[in-house]
């Protein structure tokens, strides 16, 4: 099974201040099967990026992800209010076929 | 747009069956596969398994022997059955839809999500 680790699990910022999250596999991912999500308490999930680093529609351009083999990364530019949540990483492929990492939550300051 | 809804008891005896549906509407639920994701609390995202609209199915080996998914395409509904539960199945069950861009394979969009309480 690939485990992901996201680091930090919690990140205490300020709006306007830049989020850098991690997101590190036990096992090489491809990067066509790596996504994010942002999830907010009573809301589902939203997909955020796909392929590691291709926004979802209707997805703001602060949002980045980047990274290859067992590291990735999620950037937030410049956060905005609504985007104190937490978010998970999620892989494709392995066995089980899908799998989360524990999720960061992104808190304000 | 798709829009999916969980329903189904809140509260389940320990070693009886969980039984969820999930109503799709905006869409029909033909051409995708359907799946179904919990979150214990406190804990990650677990993936539990997926249906295709043709009855196809794959379930994650560590609930495979307790869990059986269906689809009803006359409804635009799909369900899972997850049996001998127990305290550890305590989680909120959400219902998505697997989507393919390019070629990721991800959870989008999801339901609300329901809370399944296993206790006596």
């Amino acid at each position: 099974e690939i485990v992901l680790t996201q680091s930090p699990r919690t990140l205490s910022l300020s709006p306007g201040e830049r989020a850098t999250l991690s997101c590190r596999a036990t096992q090489s991912v491809s990067s066509s099967y790596l996504a994010w999500y942002q999830h907010k308490p009573g809301q589902p999930p939203r997909l955020l990026i796909y392929g590691a680093s291709t926004r979802a529609a209707g997805i703001p351009d602060r949002f980045s992800g980047s990274g290859s083999g067992t590291d990735f990364t999620l950037t937030i530019s410049s956060l905005e209010p609504e985007d104190f949540a937490v978010y998970y990483c999620q892989q494709f492929g392995g066995s089980p076929t899908w799998t989360f990492g524990q999720g960061t939550k992104v808190e304000i300051k | 747009q798709v829009q999916l809804q969980e329903s189904g008891p809140g509260l389940v005896k320990p070693s009886e069956t969980l039984s969820l549906t999930c109503t799709v509407s905006g869409g029909s639920i033909t051409s995708y596969y359907w799946s179904w994701v919990r979150q214990p609390p406190g804990k990650r995202l677990e993936y539990i398994g997926y249906v295709y609209y043709s009855g196809t199915t794959d379930y994650n080996s560590s609930l495979k022997s307790r869990v059986t998914m269906s689809v009803d395409t006359s409804k635009n509904q799909f369900s899972l059955k997850l049996n001998s539960v127990t305290a550890a199945d305590t989680a909120v069950y959400y219902c998505a839809r697997i989507s393919r861009y390019d070629v990721s394979k991800v959870f989008d969009p999801w339901g609300q999500g329901t809370l399944v309480t296993v206790s006596s």
